[in-house]
């Protein structure tokens, strides 16, 4: 069966810090590969997606980037936070039909 | 532009029904989904529908799409404290990236 591990689970940075946030998949290859963020008491907003290694597409320009080094590895970073990065980060995985989300990352940018 | 809406709250009484409605505009979609988010948690798949199908039946969850109106429902029967959560509705875009457009969500308030 598939599973998908994000980590951090919970994140306190300061402003201008740099940021690494992981995302694995266990159980297929080749899966598409997507970054969420979900503001509080909001829905959520694709922030990239990946169809294959070294494939990112970006949804919203912002100071945020996304890698992905592995098949089933996926990389959110930024270089600098600003307090507007504090969210819930999800990563989701696909292939064909359904999307299934990882536990999240709280981020607090302080 | 894609856009997906819901309404914001819900409340019933535990072992009433539950209806949350929702709205898209995109007639390509060929798959519409719902997801469970209890608080602090990441997205559960509870169900999801192909377009070609007007009702699919889960135990207790009832989906019902209206392809002409584009309108998608979920039903909960005899709704539980533990269905309390944020109900998402999504629809997927039709190409390479199968991303998923969401809906802001119905809050769900199961009252004993």
């Amino acid at each position: 069966s598939q599973t998908i591990h994000q980590w951090p689970a919970t994140l306190v940075q300061p402003v201008g810090s740099p940021l690494s946030l992981e995302c694995t998949v266990e159980g297929t290859s080749n899966p598409n590969l997507y970054w969420y963020r979900q503001a509080a008491g909001r829905g959520l907003q694709l922030l990239f997606y990946s169809v294959g290694i070294g494939q990112i597409s970006s949804e919203v320009p912002q100071n945020l980037s996304a890698s992905r080094p592995q098949d089933r590895q996926f990389i959110l970073s930024s270089k600098k936070l600003l307090l507007s990065d504090s969210g819930f980060y999800l990563c989701a995985w696909s292939k064909g039909g359904e999307q299934y989300f990882g536990p999240g990352t709280r981020l607090t940018v302080t | 532009g894609e856009d997906v809406e819901q309404s914001l709250f819900l409340s019933v009484r535990e072992g009433d029904s539950s209806v949350i409605n929702c709205t898209y505009t995109d007639s390509s979609s060929t798959y519409l989904y719902w997801y469970k988010q209890e608080p602090g948690a990441g997205l559960q798949l509870l169900t999801y529908i192909f377009s070609n199908m007007d009702m699919k039946q889960d135990q207790r969850l009832t989906v019902l799409l209206n392809k002409k109106d584009k309108h998608l429902s979920l039903r909960i029967a005899d709704t539980q404290t533990g269905d309390s959560a944020i109900y998402f509705c999504a629809e997927r875009e039709e190409d390479s990236s199968y991303k998923l457009i969401f809906g802001s969500g119905t809050r769900l308030l199961v009252r004993p």
